[in-house]
């Protein structure tokens, strides 16, 4: 089954506690992206990718950090989390830039 | 920087009415534009999409509209049903260089039995 899949779902942490949240993808899509979504705001891009090795910042990108070492994996690093990024962070990833971008379930984060 | 601008933030109609929403982008390097439907809980779908050489799409009750030179495009529901309540995203993507995707904020539809 074609799918985008994130780890964990749910995760509770601390202030300047580093953490990752994991992205992977079974359809080969080169394109990726990391998004997190807040109550009125919609959904602000963080980082995107555009093949292996290849990644560049979203409308939001600072307090992270990503990697694209595998075309199938796009992890989602926080070196510091700040209460501020505390989100429902989705990862998606689309054939080209033209297409649809098929997102996983979700990763809601909650920084105390 | 950037943006996508969406109305309303809610919307409410009866059964059977038409619903529309409106977003305007102002990156004119724009070239492909998607709406998503997201339930409560659960992960933005895409509904329909349309790419910038083309004005308009059409499958079954929906419709998308462009309008290149207005920066502006449209989503439009017909016979609209309880079970598409739920909030619609469009979205602007740049994809000449990068990637650069942005959201409008989102309109939350309520479609009255």
């Amino acid at each position: 089954e074609a799918q985008v899949t994130q780890n964990p779902r749910y995760l509770i942490t601390v202030t300047g506690k580093k953490l990752t949240v994991t992205c992977s993808q079974n359809m080969n899509h080169e394109y990726m992206s990391w998004y997190r979504q807040d109550p009125g705001l919609g959904l602000r891009q963080i980082y995107y990718s555009m093949n292996v090795e290849v990644t560049d910042k979203g409308d939001v990108p600072e307090g992270y950090k990503v990697s694209r070492k595998e075309k199938r994996n796009f992890p989602l690093i926080l070196e510091s989390p700040s209460p501020n990024q505390t989100s429902l962070y989705f990862c998606a990833s689309s054939s080209t830039s033209e297409e649809t971008q098929y997102f996983g379930p979700g990763t809601r984060l909650l920084v105390l | 920087g950037e943006n996508v601008e969406q109305h309303p933030s809610t919307l409410s109609v009866q059964e059977g009415d038409s619903a529309v929403i409106k977003c305007t982008y102002s990156d004119s390097a724009s070239n492909y534009f998607p709406w998503y439907k997201q339930e409560l809980g659960k992960r933005p779908q895409l509904i329909i999409d349309i790419r910038s050489n083309v004005g308009e799409k059409k499958d079954q009750r929906i419709a998308v509209t462009l309008n290149k030179t207005a920066k502006h495009f449209s989503l439009h529901i017909t016979e609209t049903q309880p079970e598409d309540s739920a909030v619609y995203f469009c979205a602007a993507t740049t994809g000449t260089g990068g990637f650069k995707t942005i959201f409008g904020a989102g309109t939350r539809l309520f479609v009255k039995a």
